[in-house]
């Protein structure tokens, strides 16, 4: 079967940095995806990774390792506002979205 | 630009009943998307369409069904609804000239059946 897999929950300090872990088995693999979705509202785009490496846009990066199945988002310079889930998605052989549960992070001041 | 827009905004729907959700784009994408979202779960696509004319059964496709009439819309359907299809319904978008497109999305519809 294809499996998502992120923590549920993480909490981080204001100014911080926090690093939000996905791992994946999926049936091909046609890049991954990072998405964050404050409470009540619609999911947002963030970043694609389709090669190995490490992608930067500002105070936010993602890595990907496809030979791990493994993928982060590392989030800098936290600000209240980054309290939100973020979610994983996974494009797999057919070209579809496979989404993990998403991981809530709280930011603390 | 409005992007992507859902109605209603939540509706508490009676078991048995039937009900429509309407999506409506503005950015010309040729492919559109139904998913649901439960608590616990990831996102679950119930169904897609890839261009004006053609859709396609996602992961859950089963109580729903969609037409595209046209780019714009994308309307999902419960003929009779459950207590199980309570969720957080997210209409998206995206261009579909690419295989790997970004998908937008409309700002939910809340359902629950009672």
């Amino acid at each position: 079967g294809q499996n998502i897999d992120q923590p549920t929950e993480m909490t981080a300090t204001e100014g911080a940095i926090v690093q939000i872990n996905c791992t994946y088995q999926t049936s091909g693999f046609n890049g991954l995806f990072w998405y964050q979705q404050h409470a009540g509202e619609a999911p947002t785009f963030l970043s694609y990774n389709v090669l190995d490496g490490l992608e930067e846009k500002g105070r936010f990066s993602s890595f990907l390792s496809r030979s791990k199945g493994y993928s982060y988002l590392l989030l800098k310079e936290l600000q209240m506002k980054d309290s939100a889930s973020y979610l994983c998605a996974v494009s797999d052989s057919n070209y579809q979205l496979i989404w993990g549960a998403g991981t809530k992070l709280i930011i603390k001041p | 630009t409005a992007g992507i827009t859902q109605a209603p905004t939540s509706q508490i729907l009676a078991a048995g009943r039937s009900m429509t959700l309407r999506c409506t784009q503005d950015m010309r994408h040729n492919a559109m998307y139904w998913y649901r979202q439960d608590l616990g779960l990831g996102l679950r696509l119930i169904h897609y369409s890839n261009t004006a004319g053609t859709t396609g059964k996602g992961e859950v496709p089963d109580g729903y069904s969609v037409s595209r009439a046209n780019t714009d819309d994308f309307p999902l359907t419960l003929a009779s609804a459950v207590p199980s299809q309570t969720s957080v319904y997210f209409c998206a978008s995206s261009d579909g000239r690419t295989s790997t497109d970004t998908q937008y999305f409309g700002p939910g519809t809340r359902l629950t059946v009672l």
